[in-house]
């Protein structure tokens, strides 16, 4: 069962625009999202997270976006660069589950023109 | 501070038989989890270690199997191989605390099995 999902499996954007990449959850008792960076022939990186108590967290470029009522999420990368271009997963967790894992959507494909 | 380290990079292996990956986490970091990413599908859960212990494992036949060691390393065992196990095999480490659902990934075993 798919409980994360991203709908977009491919995203290309002008360098200096906006980068966009949603995600949607299906499981109510998720509270808390992360995002990671994948480059080829690396794990999966990292980037920035949310809380369900927040509607938005941001760090430098990246900024999160969380509409609970909808069960969506959104990454918004201001100005996108060409070493964005990589694939972003969307992951949520229930904290307060013992099963330790995250739940993965399964990615979007950025790419950033010059 | 040395990241999650994984071996092999790559393993090539034949229908039937097994399969070995290994990984070190984070200093510090007493949680091992392992995924399986294959083609064109996000990251799916396989198993979480902690503390010596296995304390969930996902939707996966039983020839998959781990443990985890006293120094927190982990291997991931995958017995009587089939073709439709080649798949990327991510270990990923957490903290404990407030942080421990950010989970940090190596860079993956590329199991390929002919």
């Amino acid at each position: 069962d798919q409980q994360v999902k991203q709908n977009s499996p491919s995203l290309s954007v002008q360098e200096g625009r906006i980068s966009i990449l949603n995600c949607d959850y299906t499981n109510s008792m998720f509270d808390y999202f992360l995002w990671y960076k994948k480059y080829p022939a690396e794990g999966p990186t990292f980037l920035i997270s949310i809380s369900s108590i927040k509607d938005k967290n941001e760090d430098g470029r990246f900024t999160v976006f969380l509409n609970k009522s909808a069960k969506h999420l959104s990454l918004h990368i201001v100005p996108s660069q060409p070493g964005d271009s990589a694939v972003y997963f969307c992951a949520a967790v229930d904290r307060g589950s013992t099963l330790g894992r995250l739940y993965f959507g399964r990615g979007t494909q950025l790419t950033v023109w010059p | 501070e040395a990241g999650v380290t994984q071996s092999p990079t790559h393993l090539i292996k034949t229908r039937g038989q097994q399969a070995t990956l290994r990984c070190s986490p984070i200093s510090g970091h007493t949680s091992v989890y392992w995924y399986q990413q294959a083609l064109g599908l996000g990251l799916q859960f396989l198993l979480w270690y902690d503390e010596g212990e296995e304390r969930n494992r996902g939707n996966f036949p039983p020839r998959f199997s781990g443990r985890q060691f006293p120094n927190y390393s982990s291997e991931l065992n995958v017995n009587a191989l089939e073709l439709e196990d080649s798949a990327l095999y991510l270990c990923a480490s957490s903290p404990r605390g407030l942080a421990k659902n950010i989970q940090y990934f190596g860079a993956g075993t590329r199991l390929s099995v002919l």
